[in-house]
């Protein structure tokens, strides 16, 4: 089966710079959840989006930006990288009516 | 604020029941209550949630106490690889618009051979 697919697994960047990661959710979800889990912390909800619409919004930094695409892809940008944004960056997809958040694998994103 | 209290960790021998408690004393009637686990570096994975009646699936079953306040999360014969972290969630409906999940501290579950 078709799980959510989170691109790319391994990210370094300096400080300063800019990064963008993808979520690919299942087929038919049409909801999509970033999280952000830095080490040893547990998952900190960043945005969502329902429909391509921003559906809610958590403790996601200015520098940061998201949005979901027709084909219900997103894509969470974050600019001005600092040290502290290094962490484990999930995606989850859901529909209405089913089982559970389904999560990605997850971006490591290292800031040097 | 996660508003879910559980315990830090837990240890259980391979083939024993473990029963994982966690308190939601403050859950709205409209909250439901999800399961999830991580193992180290994965993504959380789903386990199980319920609204009122307890709930069986094929990897763990859920048992809601009548006010609602407490759940606990039944693992009938533990693995190896149920050794992970363990998150009670109070949430909105699945699939929602609202339905975050707010993660808070998770009870660590070790699992001895």
């Amino acid at each position: 089966a078709a799980g959510v697919i989170q691109s790319p697994r391994h990210l370094i960047k300096e400080k300063r710079e800019t990064a963008t990661l993808k979520c690919y959710p299942i087929p038919r979800h049409d909801t999509v959840y970033w999280y952000q889990q830095g080490p040893g912390q547990d998952p900190q909800f960043l945005i969502s989006f329902y429909e391509k619409m921003q559906s809610d919004k958590g403790s996601i930094p200015d520098r940061f930006s998201a949005q979901q695409f027709s084909d219900y892809h997103s894509e969470l940008n974050m600019s001005s990288l600092e040290l502290g944004d290094s962490a484990l960056y999930f995606c989850a997809s859901s529909t209405p009516g089913i089982r559970g958040y389904t999560f990605g694998s997850g971006t490591r994103l290292t800031v040097v | 604020d996660a508003k879910t209290t559980q315990p830090n960790s837990m240890e259980s021998n391979e083939e024993e029941p473990v029963h994982l408690p966690c308190n939601h004393s403050t859950i709205s009637g409209t909250d439901y209550i999800h399961w999830y686990r991580q193992l180290p570096s994965q993504g959380p994975e789903y386990v199980i949630h319920g609204l009122t009646s307890n709930v069986n699936n094929r990897m763990a079953s859920l048992a809601i106490a009548e006010d609602r306040k407490s759940s606990t999360l039944i693992l009938h014969r533990a693995t190896l690889r149920d050794a992970a972290v363990y998150y009670c969630i109070r949430g909105g409906e699945i699939g929602t618009s609202y339905g975050k999940l707010t993660f808070g501290q998770g009870t660590i579950l070790t699992v001895h051979p």
